[in-house]
């Protein structure tokens, strides 16, 4: 099955510096990729849409200078938090669409995010 | 702006007995519903999903049932097992973009 790998899975950082999250999808192809943030006892929610080889979109609110997304390849997107700040500490989900369908949404294992 | 909206927040069920939980939505325009269980510590895993021009959808003991008029969904565990204590979540999305998630549903099923 169609299987989304993230990457680390846990990092803890000092306040001001900045950290990359990997996103791959292992065994297919994504023109798309979506990154997701969740607060403790919370829901998910929609940050942003990774496309390969353009720019991100961003759902309302969400500071693009800060969350910086690079789709460089049908199977990478990364996410780098710039600058974080221990309100940026949060659980940070990819996920990935298998498939012509666009559906059938497959997300990786998630990030622990810490700011110290 | 909540989108889908889920309940309960919470729910406990003893072993064997029927879980329910129910989402409603406002977008007209979504066009697939998915229901995901997650673990503590994990990412969100897919379990049953269904699309508008369906009303049911059953697979093994996980049933969505659809009802498109009164915009609202629901998911049905059947013989529930303490495996199934999780937290579940609906979604919902228009085309191929992202999801809008539920709040949550806290299940425990006692022994």
């Amino acid at each position: 099955g169609a299987v989304v790998s993230q990457h680390p899975s846990r990092v803890i950082c000092k306040s001001g510096t900045s950290v990359k999250i990997e996103c791959r999808s292992l065994d297919f192809q994504a023109t798309t990729m979506f990154w997701y943030r969740q607060f403790p006892k919370q829901s998910l929610m929609l940050m942003a849409t990774s496309n390969e080889g353009s720019k991100a979109t961003y759902e309302q609110g969400v500071e693009k200078d800060k969350f910086l997304i690079n789709h460089a390849s049908l199977t990478l997107s990364t996410l780098t938090v710039t600058s974080a700040h221990p309100e940026d500490s949060s659980f940070y989900i990819c996920s990935a669409v298998p498939g012509a369908t666009g559906y059938g949404y497959t997300f990786g294992s998630g990030t622990r995010l810490t700011v110290v | 702006q909540q989108q889908v909206k889920q309940s309960p927040q919470s729910l406990i069920v003893q072993k064997g007995g029927i879980s329910i939980i129910n989402c409603a939505y406002e977008n007209t325009a979504f066009d697939y519903f998915p229901w995901y269980q997650q673990f503590p510590g994990k990412g969100p895993a897919l379990l049953i999903a269904i699309r508008p021009d369906v009303s049911e959808k059953k697979e093994g003991r996980f049933t969505i049932s659809f009802n498109k008029s009164a915009k609202q969904f629901s998911l049905h565990i059947m013989d529930s097992q303490p495996g199934d204590s999780a937290t579940y979540f609906c979604a919902a999305s228009k085309g191929p973009g992202g999801l809008t998630f539920g709040e949550g549903t806290q299940l425990t099923v006692n022994p």
